[in-house]
């Protein structure tokens, strides 16, 4: 079966503007997690939505936005953005976050973000 | 909230040797610990977990350990290869909150041919 997709790869964005980014779960999954990579801080939690909600919000400013569609689709956001903003943006999905305890976290490859 | 720290953040082995990552955490809710692989230009795989009623668990060259009493666990790689060069992550959860795992910062391992 496919896996978590996320778009595009890479992307190269200047200072100010903003940025959508894209994933699409494994089917059946119902539960998105966004998470920042940077070589520094490793991956910190952005957000988790469950059935068009969100449900779980990790410590990021409000320029770090999401939403998720009937499908299940998600996109992330971030506005006005920073160059402190360029890191690796994974996506992982799950049927729901309880069974990440038997199964884990599925991740897609991430898109890279560039701010210049 | 948990905190994971893990170490060391740079692992460099000659093939066939074995490779320890270790992890300790701080929250005593804490009782699931997966560990993930990520290699280059890849998201995180899961590989290997452990539960917190359980001390040890194998799966053929990777092994990891859990100690609740001092709060760490360990990565055990056997009979280094190449294909083991990437970056792992230790992460932690608690079941009965939020699910949501904490990672550590990661470790890069080097296997030398």
């Amino acid at each position: 079966k496919a896996g978590v997709t996320q778009t595009p790869r890479y992307l190269i964005k200047t200072r100010g503007q903003q940025v959508t980014l894209s994933c699409s779960p494994i089917s059946g999954h119902r539960s998105v997690s966004w998470y920042q990579q940077t070589p520094g801080q490793g991956l910190q939690f952005l957000f988790e939505y469950f059935s068009e909600t969100q449900r779980n919000k990790g410590n990021f400013p409000g320029r770090f936005s999401g939403r998720q569609f009937s499908n299940s689709r998600s996109e992330m956001n971030v506005s006005t953005l920073e160059l402190g903003d360029s890191a690796l943006y994974l996506c992982a999905s799950s049927p729901d976050l309880s069974m990440t305890y038997n199964y884990g976290y599925t991740f897609g490859s991430g898109t890279r973000l560039t701010v210049v | 909230g948990e905190n994971v720290e893990q170490h060391p953040s740079t692992l460099s082995v000659q093939e066939g040797d074995s490779a320890v990552i270790k992890c300790t955490y701080s929250d005593s809710a804490s009782n699931y610990f997966p560990w993930y692989k990520q290699e280059l230009g890849k998201g995180p795989q899961l590989i290997i977990d452990i539960r917190s009623n359980v001390g040890e668990k194998k799966d053929q060259r990777i092994a990891v350990t859990l100690n609740k009493t001092a709060k760490h666990f360990s990565l055990h790689i056997t009979e280094t290869q190449p294909e083991d060069s990437a970056v792992y992550f230790c992460a932690a959860s608690a079941t009965g909150g939020s699910y949501i795992p904490t990672f550590g910062r990661g470790t890069s391992l080097i296997v030398h041919p």
